[in-house]
């Protein structure tokens, strides 16, 4: 059963990067697609963006002036930064995975990790 | 971007109850709709891909349905540890994009 963990600061001023990181454990990151999404308190659901692990990225265009995701291969390690951050990007983050071809399925989730952007 | 308009946002059913939420998409996704379930602090959790296929875990009590525009996600026999809010998310163009989300609360 593969697992998803994200970590990374759960404070972040204001104008500063967000950066998490998501460490895949109990499978390959090899042959899926695997993303970040985010829920403000009390909110839906917000697809980031993801990455194929060669490294072949697709962002949404919401996000795509300040956002990068990279992936580790060898550390089956992925990881967002999101840059010049202001309180509405408050939100819990999630890392899933990706599977089932075209249909994009998130069937593996991380326990989601809450950062609160505030100076 | 397709937007993905869920409805009910909430509802109040009884254990056993047949509960329909439904799931319209602003244009033609063919199949490419996925339907997740969220409790309260934790992650979503998949219960259909590609509209009608129940993933793997997921009691058969679940059931999704449609094509193109109008899905709908069905509880055949509602449980006590169905309630939850419940969203869709179509996978037919980037951006993935997520309905507002159907909170099934208690009556």
């Amino acid at each position: 059963q593969v697992q998803l963990q994200e970590s990374g600061p759960g404070l972040v001023k204001p104008s500063e990067t967000l950066s998490l990181t998501c460490t895949v454990s109990g499978g390959p990151i090899s042959s899926y697609h695997w993303s970040w999404i985010r829920q403000p308190p009390g909110k839906g659901l917000e697809w980031i963006g993801y990455i194929y692990y060669s490294g072949n990225t697709k962002y949404n265009p919401s996000f795509e002036s300040r956002v990068t995701i990279s992936v580790d291969t060898s550390k089956n390690q992925f990881s967002l930064k999101l840059s010049s951050v202001t309180a509405a990007d408050t939100a819990v983050y999630y890392c899933a995975r990706n599977n089932y071809g075209g249909n994009s399925a998130g069937d593996n989730w991380g326990q989601g990790t809450l950062v609160t952007v505030s100076s | 971007d397709i937007q993905m308009t869920q409805s009910p946002s909430s509802l109040s059913a009884s254990v056993g109850d047949r509960v329909t939420i439904t799931c319209r998409a602003s244009q033609n996704i063919a199949n490419y709709l996925n339907w997740y379930q969220q409790k309260p602090g934790k992650a979503p959790n998949l219960l259909i891909f590609a509209a009608s296929t129940l993933q793997s875990g997921v009691p058969s009590r679940f059931s999704g349905s449609g094509s193109g525009t109008d899905f709908t996600l069905t509880i055949s026999s509602l449980q006590p540890e169905d309630f939850a809010t419940y969203h869709c998310q179509q996978s037919y163009s980037i951006p993935l994009t997520f309905g507002g989300g159907t909170k099934v609360e208690i009556k």
